[in-house]
């Protein structure tokens, strides 16, 4: 069954630093998204993607953050400086339409110190 | 804005208990919603969806109906097993307006014990 993936699973950097999460959606798919969950809080929604732009992105996707489908496979999400509160999981996910069910990754959990 | 209440966990349980996690939602317009699960070590797993009023959803035993007049969505399973604990997370769509984007409740972690 195809499937969502992350890598890599757990990235620890230290604050001010760039990190890079990657994900690789389902093939067919063509809606991609990330969302976040800070430890203990809500599963929030980032920014979501289509024919190669954001098509809607929250208030927590400020300009440190960025998105980029670079070849076709991957999807990425950028954050340019990371800050102590960025430390969350981040989750990654596809669907085939706007409003069909979205499959996620098993996540990346970020640690900044 | 939309939101979506779940009950605090953790739930424990034991096997073959009835369970029930209760989510409520707030909502302009008509949103769908969704079950989501999370095994340990694993990404969000959809468990089951409605897309409108009166729906059921169901899967692997697990039900929900959506209850437009309560604005309602809560979890039953009438017989639980050790297999599933996990992480239980109600969500909703709304189609009101944005591309997609779910909104999820905090999660109700759940534990059945042999």
């Amino acid at each position: 069954e195809p499937e969502v993936t992350q890598t890599p699973s757990h990235q620890v950097t230290q604050m001010g630093q760039e990190v890079i999460l990657r994900c690789v959606p389902i093939s067919n798919h063509l809606y991609f998204y990330w969302y976040r969950q800070i430890l203990g809080q809500k599963v929030e929604f980032l920014v979501s993607f289509y024919n190669n732009e954001i098509s809607e992105k929250s208030e927590i996707f400020d300009d440190q953050f960025s998105v980029e489908r670079p070849d076709g496979s991957n999807f990425t999400l950028k954050i340019r400086s990371t800050k102590l509160e960025d430390s969350a999981m981040y989750f990654c996910a596809s669907g085939s339409g706007g409003y069909s069910e979205q499959y996620f990754g098993p996540g990346t959990r970020l640690t900044v110190t | 804005g939309d939101s979506v209440t779940q009950m605090e966990g953790p739930v424990t349980l034991s096997e073959e208990a009835f369970l029930t996690i209760n989510c409520t939602y707030t909502a302009t317009g008509y949103p769908s919603l969704f079950w989501y699960v999370q095994y340990p070590g694993e990404g969000l797993q959809l468990l089951l969806k409605a897309t409108k009023a009166d729906d059921k959803g169901s899967n692997k035993g697990f039900e929900a109906t959506y209850r437009k007049e309560t604005t309602s969505f809560h979890l039953e399973k009438g017989s639980v097993q050790v297999s599933d604990s996990a992480v239980y997370f109600c969500a909703l769509l709304n189609y009101g307006g944005s591309q997609g984007n779910l909104i999820f409740g905090k999660g109700t972690k759940l534990s059945v014990k042999p």
